[in-house]
């Protein structure tokens, strides 16, 4: 099974910070990573997929980069809605394995 | 609109079985793809399978191999996860997804079923 390792698992950070969340696969996933964002109670929401493509309806904020192993989410100016969880996972085989996830929280 | 529609939480004993549906609508049914994801509280989510609606065939994580059986009723449009001989640490909230085609993402999530484990 691929490993997904996202970094780091939580992080403080204030409304209009830009913030970068990373993630690291086992083995080269080329671009078939994507990003979900998880509000408490709430299923997971697709934000990027194929590493860089931003899914409808999410903000232009939200951007990613990378690809082989190597990946990132960045959040251009952080708006209070953002505050969640995140969490990465390759679409290059199966299982679909999912980073461990970082949480996002108001400093 | 696609939509996901799962049933509601269940509260099982150790040792029984549980069985989740999971119903879609506005879309072709046999065109996609289901997985079943589930997150413990407070933890990760942890891929349980996949079931292609059009054949019915299956494959589940290694984990659960022998206690997981997915399905599905192409008349209704509905999957089912059923899961047994619970344990407490099967304790979780289970999504159901669509995969998106090929190598995509989950582009829709099911709301989520609570199943408590508990003596």
């Amino acid at each position: 099974d691929i490993q997904m390792t996202q970094s780091p698992s939580s992080l403080s950070a204030s409304v209009g910070d830009r913030v970068t969340i990373t993630c690291r696969a086992s083995q080269s996933i080329s671009s078939y990573l994507n990003w979900y964002q998880q509000k408490p109670g709430k299923a997971p929401n697709l934000l990027i997929y194929a590493a860089s493509s931003l899914q409808s309806g999410v903000p232009s904020r939200f951007s990613g980069s990378g690809s082989g192993t190597d990946f990132t989410l960045t959040i251009s100016s952080l708006q209070p809605e953002d505050f969640a969880t995140f969490f990465c996972q390759q679409s290059y085989n199966t299982p679909r394995t999912f980073g461990q996830g970082t949480k996002v929280e108001i400093k | 609109q696609v939509q996901l529609v799962q049933s509601g939480a269940e509260v099982k004993k150790p040792g029984a079985s549980v069985k989740v549906s999971c119903k879609a609508s506005g879309y072709t049914f046999t065109s996609y793809y289901i997985h079943w994801v589930r997150q413990a509280p407070g933890q990760g989510l942890e891929w349980m399978g996949i079931i292609n609606p059009s054949g019915g065939s299956t494959s589940y994580t290694q984990k659960l191999q022998g206690r997981v059986t997915m399905t599905r009723d192409t008349s209704t449009g509905t999957v089912y996860m059923e899961l047994s001989n619970l344990r407490s640490d099967d304790t979780a909230v289970y999504y159901c997804a669509r995969d998106g085609g090929g190598m995509m993402p989950f582009d829709y999530w099911g709301q989520g079923t609570l199943v408590t484990v508990s003596s």
